[in-house]
């Protein structure tokens, strides 16, 4: 069956300081990934898809960057850490073809003091 | 500009009626709904999705119904109980996309015993 790992679960950074997470999904190939960000009190918010190794597709102008080393790994950067870059961000992932529901991970707390 | 609307930000609801979670968009394109349930600090779980040429999706107490002219998705749960108490976001997809979802802003449910 299919897995996702994301962490770290919760992270605490101060402003300007450089921001790494990391997310793997196992027991399936070629997946579609996302990271999605949920501010306090508001729904979920598509920053990055990809669809492939390398292939990264922004969908809001931000702080943020992200990656695809590898087929089932994607992680979200930032270089300088924003005070509005607190959230909690989730990492998904869905197949490669045909309409089909994401699968997240569980999340993780970013808070930035 | 909301192209997924959740206008209940929350709902209350006795234990053992029904639950009503309503859900409107404005995207033509989309063909494909999809409901989670999140409980917080923690990622969204898929519940029950429909594609649009249904107008109604069931899964033992969760039925989705559809309806395309007016652009409204609703979800059903019957009879309600004290665990279902999360927040549901609707979401929406089209074909030919990266299955990048979008969310609705979330109903947070609570069902009273």
């Amino acid at each position: 069956s299919q897995t996702i790992h994301q962490w770290p679960a919760t992270l605490v950074q101060p402003v300007g300081s450089p921001l790494s997470l990391e997310c793997t999904v196992e027991g399936t190939s070629n997946p579609n990934l996302y990271w999605y960000r949920q501010a306090a009190g508001r729904g979920l918010q598509l920053l990055f898809y990809s669809v492939g190794i390398g292939q990264i597709s922004s969908e809001v102008p931000q702080n943020l960057s992200a990656s695809r080393p590898q087929d089932r790994q994607f992680i979200l950067s930032s270089k300088k850490l924003l005070l509005s870059d607190s959230g909690f961000y989730l990492c998904a992932w869905s197949a490669g073809t045909g309409p089909t529901e994401a699968f997240f991970g569980q999340g993780t707390r970013l808070t930035v003091v | 500009d909301q192209q997924v609307k959740q206008n209940s930000p929350s709902l209350s609801v006795q234990e053992g009626r029904i639950s009503i979670l309503n859900c409107d968009y404005t995207n033509s394109m989309f063909d494909y709904f999809l409901w989670y349930k999140k409980y917080p600090a923690e990622g969204p779980t898929f519940l029950i999705s429909i594609s649009s040429i249904k107008d109604k999706n069931e899964d033992g107490r969760f039925t989705v119904f559809l309806n395309k002219s007016a652009k409204h998705l609703s979800l059903h749960i019957v009879p309600s109980q004290p665990g279902d108490s999360a927040v549901y976001f609707c979401a929406a997809c089209a074909s030919g996309s990266a299955r990048q979802l979008t969310f609705g802003s979330g109903t947070q449910l609570t069902v009273l015993p």
